[in-house]
């Protein structure tokens, strides 16, 4: 069975500070790695996704996420938050095989402190 | 126009009362999906579908039921609405020839008084 743990169901930034969301998760076997975004009253989006090849995932809006094996991690940073980075951020993780079941984390609130 | 549209975006209803949610889609993509967000739950599954003919509980079927009626449109039905079922919706699909991305909708908010 898969899981995702997302660290810190809360997180605050001040504008213009590192943002660093932590994922972990368990898988059986190599996993499709995604994190989302969802916008108050909104749906939920892709921000960057780990299928294949490079560990380092760049998405929009500036983020971007590094997948660790030996660590079975997948944290989300950026460099500087923006207000509009303010949102609540979900990762998920997917199996290869055929069903490629979705299992998310409970997300994690980000807010940005002027 | 959403590629995903799920309707109603808003609905609030009383206890007892058979409820439908529809989800429709112009992505062309087989699978598709519902699920429910509590908050400081995530998201959990309550039935996908991989195609018109194949349709499969998720983690919290109890209380639901789903039927597809085209490629582009799955509906989801509560048939006799209970308050601990008050949430906020999601229908997403995906491409099974792809890598389990989901495209969700806007999502649609019930309340059950």
């Amino acid at each position: 069975a898969q899981s995702v743990t997302q660290l810190g169901s809360h997180v605050s930034v001040s504008e213009g500070a590192l943002v660093l969301l932590r994922c972990n998760y368990s898988s059986s076997v190599p996993p499709y790695l995604f994190w989302y975004v969802q916008y108050p009253n909104q749906g939920l989006q892709l921000l960057l996704k780990y299928t294949t090849g490079a560990t380092l995932v760049k998405g929009i809006n500036g983020f971007e996420a590094e997948f660790k094996k030996s660590e079975t991690s997948f944290h989300l940073t950026k460099p500087s938050a923006h207000m509009s980075d303010a949102a609540e951020y979900f990762c998920a993780v997917s199996d290869r095989r055929g069903y490629q079941k979705v299992t998310f984390g409970i997300g994690t609130k980000l807010q940005v402190i002027p | 126009d959403a590629d995903v549209t799920q309707t109603p975006r808003n609905r609030i209803t009383k206890t007892g009362k058979r409820i439908m949610l529809e989800c429709s889609q112009t992505k062309g993509h087989d699978r598709m999906y519902w699920y429910r967000q509590d908050p400081g739950l995530g998201l959990q599954l309550i039935y996908y579908s991989f195609d018109v003919k194949d349709i499969n509980k998720g983690e919290i079927s109890d209380g639901y039921s789903v039927s597809r009626q085209a490629q582009a449109k799955f509906s989801l039905s509560l048939e006799s609405a209970i308050p601990n079922q008050t949430a906020l919706y999601f229908c997403a699909t995906s491409d099974s020839r792809q890598d389990g991305e989901l495209f969700f909708g806007e999502g649609s908010r019930l309340t059950v008084l």
